[in-house]
């Protein structure tokens, strides 16, 4: 079946430095989106890629969709502590467009 | 305000002793969904709905029921709940039109 795998598992910085994020898709996927999960909350939807080849950008956050649609990324630049949480990507397809979550990265940011 | 919710938010039950947790959304979505979050395993779907009385398995669905009799309310059964159950639970509804996801607060569920 569809897989969707998200690297690293967990990344710790020191704030101000940057962090990436990496979704990979077993199967072409028609969208993806990336969701946020603070510790101990819920998941937030943050964004949603359609097109090939795609960037978005949200303040300090890039979003990018692979130009085969199998890939994406999260970029944060300078990360501060209110980026703590557990980034998640989900792709998307199917006549339901069910969504299949990655394995999320939990981001850790020291003062 | 729109949102999704929740009930319980926690509970502590015992192997075979049948338990319901309830979502209602405010939102008028057709799609609603049911996921188990466990350590390194991520968000995995256990059923959804497209609309009222339309349901179907998702990724996970042994040992749960769900049913949509309203618009709005989509529970999640466990009708002998095991320990391999204990995880945390999060309902989830969107519109046909837009993909974003409203997650709920969660129910985290321990089955001794």
């Amino acid at each position: 079946g569809q897989q969707v795998m998200q690297i690293p598992q967990y990344q710790h910085v020191q704030e101000g430095e940057d962090f990436t994020t990496y979704c990979n898709s077993s199967t072409t996927l028609s969208n993806i989106q990336w969701y946020k999960q603070r510790p101990g909350g819920h998941p937030v939807f943050l964004i949603q890629l359609v097109k090939s080849g795609e960037v978005k950008k949200q303040k300090r956050l890039t979003f990018q969709f692979g130009e085969a649609k199998k890939n994406s990324s999260l970029h944060i630049t300078a990360t501060q502590t209110t980026d703590v949480g557990t980034y998640f990507c989900a792709g998307g397809g199917g006549a339901t467009n069910k969504l299949i979550f990655g394995t999320g990265t939990l981001l850790a940011v020291q003062p | 305000e729109a949102q999704v919710t929740q009930n319980p938010r926690y509970l502590i039950t015992v192997t075979g002793k049948k338990l319901t947790v309830t979502c209602s959304q405010n939102m008028n979505h057709e799609y609603m969904s049911w996921y188990r979050q466990d350590p390194g395993l991520g968000l995995r779907q256990i059923y959804y709905s497209m609309n009222v009385e339309v349901t179907d398995k998702g990724d996970v669905p042994e040992g749960y029921k769900v049913s949509r009799k309203e618009k709005r309310n989509f529970p999640l059964i466990l009708e002998s709940p095991s320990p391999n159950q204990t995880s945390l639970y999060f309902c989830a509804s969107r519109s046909t039109h837009y993909n974003e996801q409203f997650f709920g607060p969660g129910t985290r569920l321990t089955v001794l």
